[in-house]
Protein backbone atom coordinates (compact mmCIF):
# COMPACT_ATOMS: atom_id res chain seq x y z
CA UNK A 1 0.00 0.00 0.00
CA UNK A 2 1.14 3.52 -0.32
CA UNK A 3 1.62 6.41 2.58
CA UNK A 4 2.20 9.76 2.65
CA UNK A 5 3.59 11.75 4.60
CA UNK A 6 3.32 15.58 4.94
CA UNK A 7 5.79 16.66 7.45
CA UNK A 8 4.47 19.84 8.57
CA UNK A 9 1.24 20.14 9.82
CA UNK A 10 1.40 23.62 10.42
CA UNK A 11 3.21 26.59 7.97
CA UNK A 12 3.17 30.29 9.22
CA UNK A 13 4.13 32.56 6.72
CA UNK A 14 3.98 36.24 5.62
CA UNK A 15 2.26 37.42 2.90
CA UNK A 16 4.82 37.80 -0.35
CA UNK A 17 7.02 35.55 1.26
CA UNK A 18 7.62 32.01 -0.60
CA UNK A 19 7.01 28.79 0.71
CA UNK A 20 7.20 25.06 0.48
CA UNK A 21 4.86 22.28 1.79
CA UNK A 22 6.56 19.08 2.06
CA UNK A 23 5.14 15.60 0.90
CA UNK A 24 7.59 12.04 0.55
CA UNK A 25 5.78 9.21 -0.43
CA UNK A 26 6.41 5.64 -0.32
CA UNK A 27 6.21 3.37 -2.85
CA UNK A 28 7.90 0.36 -5.07
CA UNK A 29 6.04 1.12 -8.40
CA UNK A 30 4.64 3.89 -10.54
CA UNK A 31 2.84 6.81 -8.85
CA UNK A 32 0.69 9.20 -9.64
CA UNK A 33 0.95 12.62 -7.51
CA UNK A 34 -1.68 15.09 -6.89
CA UNK A 35 -1.91 18.30 -4.43
CA UNK A 36 -5.41 19.15 -3.12
CA UNK A 37 -6.30 22.63 -1.21
CA UNK A 38 -9.20 22.30 1.20
CA UNK A 39 -10.83 25.79 1.92
CA UNK A 40 -12.52 26.13 5.32
CA UNK A 41 -15.75 24.56 5.05
CA UNK A 42 -15.45 23.48 1.48
CA UNK A 43 -14.40 20.21 -0.64
CA UNK A 44 -10.71 19.80 -1.84
CA UNK A 45 -9.86 21.33 -5.13
CA UNK A 46 -7.41 20.05 -7.09
CA UNK A 47 -4.17 22.47 -7.64
CA UNK A 48 -1.99 20.29 -9.93
CA UNK A 49 -0.96 16.82 -10.67
CA UNK A 50 1.55 14.57 -11.83
CA UNK A 51 1.06 11.83 -14.34
CA UNK A 52 3.95 12.00 -16.33
CA UNK A 53 6.12 13.88 -18.33
CA UNK A 54 8.17 16.86 -17.04
CA UNK A 55 8.83 16.60 -12.96
CA UNK A 56 7.84 20.11 -13.02
CA UNK A 57 4.35 20.62 -12.37
CA UNK A 58 2.49 24.05 -12.99
CA UNK A 59 -0.93 24.49 -11.05
CA UNK A 60 -3.31 27.24 -10.57
CA UNK A 61 -2.95 29.97 -8.36
CA UNK A 62 0.92 29.93 -9.15
CA UNK A 63 1.57 26.86 -7.26
CA UNK A 64 4.05 24.40 -8.58
CA UNK A 65 5.22 21.03 -7.66
CA UNK A 66 8.32 19.02 -8.56
CA UNK A 67 8.37 15.46 -8.79
CA UNK A 68 11.47 13.94 -7.31
CA UNK A 69 11.56 10.28 -7.81
CA UNK A 70 14.99 9.28 -6.17
CA UNK A 71 13.60 11.33 -2.70
CA UNK A 72 10.33 10.21 -3.11
CA UNK A 73 9.22 13.84 -2.59
CA UNK A 74 6.59 15.91 -4.04
CA UNK A 75 7.15 19.46 -2.76
CA UNK A 76 4.44 22.19 -3.21
CA UNK A 77 5.58 25.79 -3.97
CA UNK A 78 4.78 29.43 -4.37
CA UNK A 79 6.81 31.76 -4.87
CA UNK A 80 4.80 34.82 -3.30
CA UNK A 81 1.93 34.02 -1.63
CA UNK A 82 -1.21 35.74 -0.59
CA UNK A 83 -3.89 36.06 2.32
CA UNK A 84 -6.27 33.92 -0.25
CA UNK A 85 -3.84 31.02 -0.23
CA UNK A 86 -4.39 30.58 3.78
CA UNK A 87 -6.30 27.40 3.51
CA UNK A 88 -5.09 23.51 4.19
CA UNK A 89 -3.14 21.41 1.45
CA UNK A 90 -3.58 18.07 1.01
CA UNK A 91 -0.52 16.00 -1.09
CA UNK A 92 -2.21 12.59 -2.40
CA UNK A 93 -0.71 9.55 -4.43
CA UNK A 94 -2.08 6.93 -6.59
CA UNK A 95 0.07 3.98 -7.50
CA UNK A 96 -0.24 0.31 -7.74
CA UNK A 97 -3.84 0.33 -7.06
CA UNK A 98 -4.89 3.23 -9.31
CA UNK A 99 -8.33 2.86 -7.77
CA UNK A 100 -7.27 3.55 -4.82
CA UNK A 101 -5.90 7.52 -3.73
CA UNK A 102 -4.34 7.89 -0.29
CA UNK A 103 -4.11 11.50 1.05
CA UNK A 104 -1.35 13.03 3.55
CA UNK A 105 -2.76 14.32 6.64
CA UNK A 106 -2.81 17.90 5.67
CA UNK A 107 -0.66 21.46 6.25
CA UNK A 108 -2.41 23.98 7.17
CA UNK A 109 -1.26 27.51 5.39
CA UNK A 110 -1.46 30.69 7.78
CA UNK A 111 -0.25 33.65 5.91
CA UNK A 112 -0.08 36.50 7.91
CA UNK A 113 -0.39 40.47 6.87
CA UNK B 1 -23.96 21.96 -13.73
CA UNK B 2 -24.01 21.43 -9.91
CA UNK B 3 -21.01 19.29 -10.20
CA UNK B 4 -21.14 16.60 -7.09
CA UNK B 5 -23.66 17.65 -4.03
CA UNK B 6 -23.94 15.35 -1.15
CA UNK B 7 -27.29 15.16 1.03
CA UNK B 8 -27.41 15.86 3.96
CA UNK B 9 -25.34 18.49 4.79
CA UNK B 10 -25.05 17.78 8.88
CA UNK B 11 -26.67 15.05 10.40
CA UNK B 12 -26.73 14.18 14.50
CA UNK B 13 -27.80 10.54 15.40
CA UNK B 14 -27.50 8.41 18.22
CA UNK B 15 -25.80 5.05 19.00
CA UNK B 16 -27.43 2.12 16.63
CA UNK B 17 -29.17 4.57 14.14
CA UNK B 18 -28.56 4.09 10.79
CA UNK B 19 -29.08 6.46 7.92
CA UNK B 20 -27.86 6.63 4.15
CA UNK B 21 -25.89 9.36 2.63
CA UNK B 22 -26.35 10.80 -0.63
CA UNK B 23 -23.79 11.35 -3.08
CA UNK B 24 -25.03 12.53 -6.61
CA UNK B 25 -22.82 13.64 -9.99
CA UNK B 26 -24.25 15.32 -13.08
CA UNK B 27 -20.75 15.25 -15.03
CA UNK B 28 -21.11 11.81 -16.10
CA UNK B 29 -18.36 10.15 -14.09
CA UNK B 30 -17.27 6.61 -14.09
CA UNK B 31 -15.57 6.84 -10.76
CA UNK B 32 -16.93 7.54 -7.37
CA UNK B 33 -15.61 7.47 -3.86
CA UNK B 34 -16.62 8.01 -0.24
CA UNK B 35 -14.19 9.23 2.13
CA UNK B 36 -13.86 10.54 5.68
CA UNK B 37 -11.54 12.95 6.93
CA UNK B 38 -10.36 13.03 11.40
CA UNK B 39 -8.38 15.90 12.57
CA UNK B 40 -4.85 14.99 12.05
CA UNK B 41 -5.63 12.03 9.90
CA UNK B 42 -6.07 13.63 6.60
CA UNK B 43 -8.75 12.22 3.73
CA UNK B 44 -9.26 8.06 4.34
CA UNK B 45 -10.91 6.25 1.69
CA UNK B 46 -13.44 4.18 3.04
CA UNK B 47 -15.54 2.58 -1.05
CA UNK B 48 -15.24 3.22 -3.65
CA UNK B 49 -17.00 2.32 -7.99
CA UNK B 50 -15.68 2.13 -10.73
CA UNK B 51 -19.00 1.56 -12.80
CA UNK B 52 -22.34 1.59 -12.38
CA UNK B 53 -23.25 -1.67 -10.28
CA UNK B 54 -19.86 -1.93 -9.19
CA UNK B 55 -17.91 -1.27 -5.47
CA UNK B 56 -15.03 -2.03 -3.50
CA UNK B 57 -13.24 -1.31 -0.37
CA UNK B 58 -11.12 1.16 0.32
CA UNK B 59 -9.00 1.84 3.28
CA UNK B 60 -11.66 1.79 6.06
CA UNK B 61 -14.87 0.22 4.99
CA UNK B 62 -16.16 -1.70 8.01
CA UNK B 63 -18.97 -0.29 9.19
CA UNK B 64 -20.22 0.89 5.82
CA UNK B 65 -21.92 -0.08 3.20
CA UNK B 66 -22.69 1.03 -0.53
CA UNK B 67 -24.43 1.27 -3.35
CA UNK B 68 -23.88 2.35 -6.98
CA UNK B 69 -27.81 1.85 -8.33
CA UNK B 70 -27.68 4.65 -11.30
CA UNK B 71 -24.50 5.75 -12.51
CA UNK B 72 -25.12 9.06 -10.78
CA UNK B 73 -25.67 8.12 -7.42
CA UNK B 74 -23.53 6.64 -4.49
CA UNK B 75 -24.90 6.01 -1.59
CA UNK B 76 -23.16 5.45 1.43
CA UNK B 77 -25.06 3.32 4.60
CA UNK B 78 -24.15 3.35 8.06
CA UNK B 79 -26.34 0.49 9.06
CA UNK B 80 -25.63 0.76 13.03
CA UNK B 81 -23.82 4.39 13.90
CA UNK B 82 -21.20 3.98 16.53
CA UNK B 83 -19.52 7.53 17.76
CA UNK B 84 -16.27 6.56 16.38
CA UNK B 85 -17.76 6.98 12.70
CA UNK B 86 -18.67 11.23 13.73
CA UNK B 87 -16.57 12.96 11.12
CA UNK B 88 -16.89 14.73 7.75
CA UNK B 89 -17.62 12.45 4.68
CA UNK B 90 -16.83 13.49 1.43
CA UNK B 91 -17.91 11.94 -1.92
CA UNK B 92 -15.89 12.50 -5.23
CA UNK B 93 -16.26 11.64 -8.44
CA UNK B 94 -13.56 11.33 -11.75
CA UNK B 95 -14.07 10.16 -15.10
CA UNK B 96 -11.45 7.31 -14.72
CA UNK B 97 -8.20 6.66 -12.87
CA UNK B 98 -5.98 7.89 -11.69
CA UNK B 99 -7.38 11.03 -12.90
CA UNK B 100 -8.78 14.37 -11.02
CA UNK B 101 -11.15 13.96 -8.56
CA UNK B 102 -13.96 16.58 -7.57
CA UNK B 103 -15.26 16.73 -4.39
CA UNK B 104 -18.54 17.25 -2.97
CA UNK B 105 -19.00 19.94 -0.35
CA UNK B 106 -19.04 17.09 2.55
CA UNK B 107 -21.48 15.80 5.28
CA UNK B 108 -20.60 15.93 8.75
CA UNK B 109 -21.95 13.60 11.15
CA UNK B 110 -22.10 13.39 14.74
CA UNK B 111 -23.00 10.37 16.89
CA UNK B 112 -23.94 10.37 20.17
Amino acid sequence: AQSVTQLDSQVPVFEEAPVELRCNYSSSVSVYLFWYVQYPNQGLQLLLKYLSGSTLVKGINGFEAEFNKSQTSFHLRKPSVHISDTAEYFCAVSGDNFNKFYFGSGTKLNVKP
Amino acid sequence: NAGVTQTPKFRVLKTGQSMTLLCAQDMNHEYMYWYRQDPGMGLRLIHYSVGEGTTAKGEVPDGYNVSRLKKQNFLLGLESAAPSQTSVYFCASSFSSPETQYFGPGTRLLVL
